[in-house]
């Protein structure tokens, strides 16, 4: 079956210092890859997202993922994190173009100290 | 760009009540779909409308349903709540053909007490 895992629950990184949050999935074809954030009581806003082609992708608010098919990872980079990117961050995969649901991971906190 | 509004954004029933959530899709966005979030939890897929039929659905029962209609709303339907149908509902619409890569609504919290 299709599944997102996200292994960091929560993570706290320095204002400034680079930021990396790990997701794996589990499919069996080509993935359909998300990122979204959610801030406390929002809704989702997409980042970026992956369906072929370069396998660095960029997204919005200076964040990047790097898809590597062989490790089934899809890791969210941001070189320098500021303290407004404190929030809950959901990797996801969609089973196909139409976008036939997405699977959520149980999303990463991020807390950031000053 | 209009968004997705969903309403109303905090909702208060009683275990064994019906209950409606409203979403407004971003006008030509001919796909909705609906999520659950509990506490602490990722979004977990309900069901899928694409011109007004449903044409995916997670594992929900089927008190669990849902409309969409033509000027882009759509609405979720909850039979006989249950204590653990608390959570934050979410909406989300895409525009078929252009890749998935929903537009998410804040959604409706839902407690059932």
């Amino acid at each position: 079956a299709q599944s997102v895992t996200q292994p960091d629950i929560h993570i706290t990184v320095s204002e400034g210092a680079s930021l990396e949050l790990r997701c794996n999935y589990s499919y069996g074809a080509t993935p359909y890859l998300f990122w979204y954030v959610q801030s406390p009581g929002q809704g989702l806003q997409l980042l970026l997202k992956y369906f072929s082609g370069d396998t660095l992708v960029q997204g919005i608010k200076g964040f990047e993922a790097e898809f590597k098919r062989s490790q089934s990872s899809f890791n969210l980079r941001k070189p320098s994190v500021h303290w407004s990117d404190a929030a809950e961050y959901f990797c996801a995969v969609g089973l196909n173009q139409a976008g036939t649901a997405l699977i959520f991971g149980k999303g990463t906190t991020l807390s950031v100290s000053s | 760009e209009t968004g997705v509004t969903q309403s109303p954004t905090h909702l208060i029933k009683t275990r064994g009540q019906q209950v409606t959530l409203r979403c407004s899709s971003q006008s030509g966005h001919n796909t909705v779909s609906w999520y659950q979030q509990a506490l602490g939890q990722g979004p977990q897929f309900i069901f899928q409308y694409y011109r007004e039929e449903e044409n995916g659905r997670g594992n929900f029962p089927p008190r669990f349903s849902g409309l969409q209609f033509p000027n882009y709303s759509s609405e979720l339907n909850v039979n006989a709540l249950e204590l653990d149908d608390s959570a934050l509902y979410l909406c989300a619409s895409s525009l078929a053909g252009q890749g998935p890569g929903y537009t998410f609504g804040s959604g409706t919290r839902l407690t059932v007490v």
